[in-house]
């Protein structure tokens, strides 16, 4: 995998649902993984940044895991509210010292109530 | 609020113009990004500041030319663009070290 790439481009989930999202980037000369958060009209925040193999963080409802071997990562989102809506955002950071990111295209969810 | 501040939020400008974007940060830190997004497209690293030193030009055209005058300070200085430099452009801040980025809420660019 040369770039940074998300799946799905978008997800439509009801009130109450869980959901998933991955997160794949280049295994080689990994540096750290970051997950952002992007609701319409704001900036985009930051969720999670993840270095380590096997690394799990959660906060709150959300959750992600990383595997740096196979260059994936995965978020949770328990319990799905309407707030939640936004564009998840996950970026790669490769083998700097400055953070330089490479982002992916992100993933647009949409919670109905 | 996320301690980055740019302004203006809005700008429309002709081929001709020149006009720059300006970026704050408040939260001590020692890295200024540069972000570029276009439509259908992920967020663009453009420039990198660390400790007021340009450290990454990812192959911008010169009509976007950056500023860094301390740390707390971020310009793009914009001449002569094209209509396909219309996006929307963020800045970001972090320490040094490619720990969590902090973002504006961007400025809106048009060209005309």
């Amino acid at each position: 995998i040369l770039n940074v790439e998300q799946s799905p481009q978008s997800l439509h989930v009801q009130e109450g649902d869980s959901t998933n999202f991955t997160c794949s980037f280049p295994s080689s000369n990994f540096y750290a993984l970051h997950w952002y958060r992007w609701e319409t009209a704001k900036s985009p925040e930051a969720l999670f940044v993840m270095t380590l193999n096997g690394d799990e963080k959660k906060k709150g409802r959300i959750s992600a895991t990383l595997n740096t071997k196979e260059g994936y990562s995965y978020l949770y989102i328990k319990g799905s509210q309407p707030e939640d809506s936004a564009t998840y955002l996950c970026a790669s950071a490769g083998g700097t010292s400055y953070g330089k990111l490479t982002f992916g295209q992100g993933t647009i969810l949409t919670v109905h109530p | 609020e996320t301690g980055v501040t740019q302004t203006p939020r809005h700008l429309v400008m002709g081929m001709t113009n020149k006009k720059s974007l300006k970026c704050e940060q408040h939260l001590g830190h020692n890295a200024m990004y540069w972000y570029k997004q276009s439509a259908k497209k992920p967020l663009e690293l453009m420039f990198v500041y660390s400790l007021e030193e340009r450290v990454e030009n990812n192959s911008v055209p010169s009509r976007f030319s950056p500023e860094c005058p301390n740390s707390s300070h971020l310009f793009l200085h914009l001449h002569t663009l094209q209509p396909e430099d219309s996006a929307l452009y963020l800045c970001a801040s972090s320490q040094a070290g490619g720990d969590i980025q902090y973002f504006g809420a961007g400025t809106r660019l048009s060209v005309l």
